[in-house]
């Protein structure tokens, strides 16, 4: 059964500082993995998709990384502003027979301070 | 295009109480899911359809039932509503390539049983 860690689970730091949020999953048998945010109260709001043969995907001040091999993705948020406070989740997509889900982590809690 | 959509936004049920939740897409897809989310406990998935007519049991799938009759809708009932089944729910929508999957999500349903 796939299990995927987000760490930390919360994050505070000041705005224009640069971060990155950890997501590790243990069944390298892979899609797929999917970066989503989601604001207090709202539904997810998918920022990147990375296919299981690519290494990054960018999307603006967004730069996501798969280690397929270690079960290890990065999301790098370059200059972050207060609009960047939201939860992330992680989601790879299972690709062994007879499966066809994400399986989210409980995501990391981030802040930027004004 | 309005993407994925869920009726209703807010319900109140009372235990034993039963309901359908709708989810409908207009992006002509193939994969349909229902979630729940938990505080503390992430989303998880309840039930998934990968085409009209079809449905699998996810994660958490007791006490719920789910139809596929179009293509564009997928419903989750609950035939009697207990405490445990207050949560948030989210349906999502997707199209498998060769490459892997990408899912949109809708605004979610936020279900209270007392």
């Amino acid at each position: 059964k796939q299990e995927v860690t987000q760490i930390p689970a919360a994050l505070s730091v000041p705005e224009g500082e640069n971060l990155v949020l950890n997501c590790s999953f243990t069944d390298s048998a892979i899609y797929n993995l999917q970066w989503f945010r989601q604001d207090p109260g709202k539904g997810l709001t998918s920022l990147l998709l990375i296919q299981s043969s690519q290494r990054e995907q960018t999307s603006g001040r967004l730069n996501a990384s798969l280690d397929k091999s270690s079960g290890r993705s990065t999301l790098y948020i370059a200059a972050s502003q207060p609009g960047d406070s939201a939860t992330y989740l992680c989601a790879p997509f299972a690709s062994g027979a007879g499966s066809y889900q994400l399986t989210f982590g409980k995501g990391t809690k981030l802040s930027v301070i004004p | 295009n309005a993407g994925v959509t869920q009726t209703p936004k807010f319900r109140v049920l009372k235990t034993g109480q039963s309901m359908t939740l709708l989810c409908a897409q207009d992006m002509n897809h193939e994969y349909m899911y229902w979630y729940r989310q938990d505080p503390g406990m992430g989303l998880r998935l309840i039930h998934y359809s990968v085409g009209e007519g079809t449905t699998a049991k996810g994660e958490v799938p007791d006490g719920y039932n789910v139809s596929r009759l179009k293509k564009q809708n997928f419903l989750l009932g609950l035939e009697s509503a207990a405490p445990s089944q207050t949560s948030v729910y989210f349906c999502a929508s997707s199209v498998l390539t060769g490459t892997g999957s990408e899912q949109y999500f809708g605004p979610g349903t936020r279900l209270t049983v007392t």
